[in-house]
């Protein structure tokens, strides 16, 4: 089976750092994304890792632990934009369908 | 076209009704994708494209639900006796090819509402 957890919420202030984590537990694993949604919009894509370690792009970035089945995304220099709801999804098997977890909504405060 | 298109943004039907969704995938896209999103939770698997074909249809959750890709582009979802637990998101995406890793891109949805 696929399981993917990741906190419901939560809430950080403009210019701060948060760290939103994600576990899984699935029977493949040939990478993990993480996506970025608006209110109301499509899911935008943010990252990609495979292989173990950290990815950085800008403010953003994702690592992987595929031994601990863990994998967190980091925000740096929070800006009022970022408020949006982050998914954490595996692809599990070939054919890159990715499993989802439920997503956390994260809110930035002033 | 320049991103994944689907049509109608949002539909209101009957229960009992039936019910077609459209998704025209980025230009060049072999893989396409059918995920269906409730309030507050992630996007759900429905079915997987490669080409024309069905590589994969484990996430339909039950005979009332059919998607076809004829030409290998366009798809349609095909919704059957509505019930008003169908209300949700129908997400379609689509990526460059089925390969792992390779980023998939989403339309902004369907919003089915069913009374």
């Amino acid at each position: 089976g696929q399981n993917i957890d990741q906190p419901t919420e939560m809430t950080a202030t403009e210019g701060a750092i948060v760290q939103i984590n994600c576990t899984y537990q699935t029977s493949g694993f040939n990478g993990l994304f993480w996506y970025q949604q608006h209110a109301g919009e499509a899911p935008t894509f943010l990252s990609y890792n495979v292989l173990d370690g950290l990815e950085e792009k800008g403010r953003f970035s994702s690592f992987l632990s595929r031994s601990k089945g863990y994998s967190y995304l980091l925000l740096k220099e929070l800006q009022m934009k970022d408020s949006a709801s982050y998914l954490c999804a595996v692809n599990g098997n070939a054919g890159n369908m990715l499993t989802f977890g439920g997503g956390t909504r994260l809110m930035v405060k002033p | 076209g320049a991103g994944v298109s689907q049509t109608p943004s949002n539909k209101v039907t009957e229960k009992g009704k039936y019910v077609e969704l459209r998704c025209d995938p980025i230009s060049g896209h072999t893989a396409l994708y059918w995920y269906r999103q409730s309030l507050g939770q992630g996007p759900e698997f429905l079915i997987y494209f490669q080409g024309t074909g069905a590589a994969d249809d484990s996430g339909l959750p039950n005979d009332r639900f059919f998607a076809v890709r004829p030409e290998g582009s366009v798809s349609t979802l095909k919704i059957q006796r509505t019930e008003r637990g169908d209300s949700a998101v129908y997400l379609c995406a689509s990526s460059d090819n089925g390969a792992s890793g390779n980023t998939i891109y989403f339309g902004e949805g369907s919003w089915l509402t069913v009374v």
